[in-house]
């Protein structure tokens, strides 16, 4: 079946340094990889959506890259904030667009 | 900003009783979901809607579920006869034509007990 898989362990980085999430896939070759940012209690808000053809996209600091080869995705938040602990979820999404397949997501705290 | 609103914020019902929850999504998108996550657990998609018609369903949107546009800005989710296991967080979402961006509500946290 189709997975998708995020680092369940929480990542604990301080203030100024570059956050990097990891998301593998497999059984599936999703046409677009989105990430999400999930806080407690709350559903989910859309970062940044990469394409299969792209190997990478950046939005002011979060860059992702997509490698078709290693059937992975990776998340980089740099000179990260407080305010960015949170927990960042990874989402496969085909052509068809009827779904998003979920990671379990990565809680990323950030120290002062 | 347009966001997708979701009633109620949490619901508590008993077991084998049907509960509805309804979802206000963005007034020009077209595609509609409800996915729901447990405590704890990832975020499954439950069902997609596109008019006035699902289009894909999961596992575990069995014949309790069901959902529904009744007017031209409500899209609920009904669930028959709830079981313990159906506790859990369910989010709408909603998306634009030509779009790959869903917006999701802050969701309905539902208890069954």
């Amino acid at each position: 079946s189709q997975k998708i898989e995020q680092n369940s362990e929480a990542l604990n980085i301080q203030e100024g340094k570059t956050a990097t999430l990891t998301c593998n896939y497999t059984n599936y070759s999703p046409a677009y990889l989105q990430w999400y940012r999930q806080d407690p209690g709350r559903g989910p808000v859309f970062l940044l959506l990469i394409r299969e053809n792209e190997k990478e996209k950046r939005k002011e600091r979060l860059k992702v890259t997509f490698d078709t080869t290693l059937k992975q995705s990776l998340f980089h938040i740099t000179a990260s904030q407080p305010a960015d602990s949170a927990t960042y979820l990874c989402a496969a999404l085909d052509t068809g667009f009827q779904k998003l397949v979920f990671g379990t997501g990565t809680r990323l705290l950030v120290s002062p | 900003e347009p966001e997708v609103t979701q009633t109620p914020s949490h619901q508590v019902t008993q077991m084998g009783q049907e509960v509805i929850l309804r979802c206000v999504p963005i007034s020009n998108h077209l595609y509609f979901y409800w996915y729901r996550q447990i405590l704890g657990q990832k975020v499954e998609f439950l069902v997609s809607f596109y008019n006035n018609e699902i289009s894909e369903k999961s596992e575990i949107f069995d014949d309790q579920f069901s959902v529904e546009r009744p007017d031209g800005s409500n899209f609920t989710l009904k669930i028959r006869s709830t079981k313990l296991e159906d506790s859990a967080m369910y989010f709408c979402a909603s998306r634009g034509v030509g779009a790959t961006e869903a917006f999701f509500g802050q969701g309905t946290r539902l208890t069954v007990v």
